[in-house]
């Protein structure tokens, strides 16, 4: 297996348009995290799915911010309107277990928005 | 609910000496911990674990050991080299997701 894949790697935006994050998880794995992670704020669980379903998303920060997992394959986040003090490095990591296994994160899409 | 503390923030060795990372945590309930080691530019990725019925495992030159009692454990590199560089996290696991400490940016003096 590849890995978990994510893209794009890099995205620069201006503040109030849409962004649009992919990632692929490895396949067989039920839980798939979405992580933000700064320097100011270390890495936070944004949401996580179980199955394809959405199990815990209180670290999504705003309403400007919402996932999608629509199949076992892949997976949305996307933030709109983009404001600058998003800008971070987004992680997309699977799973067999939801907390006592490892994760396999993506390379990360990072994320500036100007 | 849990929280993780890890220390120091900033850890500078010389290279071939031993490195100590320690985490604490507060919930009794927690079973689970994963140290994660980051690169520059680079995706964490988990190097060793350990479960709270062991109170030590080792792998090659690294090794964590776990006191349930306190409530810490800690990570254990020897014999460091200059590709030990980077950040590493340590995490708990609490009811369903991990809590993860703030990272020790790991520098190794050549």
């Amino acid at each position: 297996d590849a890995g978990v894949i994510q893209s794009p790697r890099h995205e620069v935006t201006e503040m109030g348009q849409e962004v649009t994050l992919r990632c692929k998880p490895i396949s067989g794995h039920d839980y798939l995290f979405w992580y933000r992670q700064t320097m100011m704020r270390g890495l936070e669980l944004l949401i996580y799915f179980n199955n394809n379903v959405p199990i815990d998303d209180s670290g999504m920060p705003e309403d400007r911010f919402s996932a999608k997992m629509p199949n076992a394959s892949f997976s949305t986040l996307k933030i709109q309107p983009s404001e600058p003090r998003d800008s971070a490095v987004y992680f997309c990591a699977s799973s067999l277990t939801a907390k006592a296994g490892e994760l396999f994160f993506g390379e990360g899409s990072r994320l500036t928005v100007l | 609910g849990e929280n993780v503390e890890q220390h120091p923030s900033t850890l500078s060795v010389q290279e071939g000496d031993s490195a100590v990372i320690k985490c604490t945590y507060s919930d009794s309930a927690s079973n689970y911990f994963p140290w994660y080691k980051q690169e520059l530019g680079k995706r964490p990725q988990l190097i060793i674990d350990i479960r709270s019925n062991v109170g030590e495992k080792k792998d090659q030159r690294i090794a964590v050991t776990l006191n349930k009692t306190a409530k810490h454990f800690s990570l254990h590199i020897t014999e460091t080299q200059p590709e030990d560089s980077a950040v590493y996290f340590c995490a708990a696991s609490s009811n369903y997701q991990l809590i993860w400490g703030a990272g020790t940016k790991l520098i190794i003096k050549p």
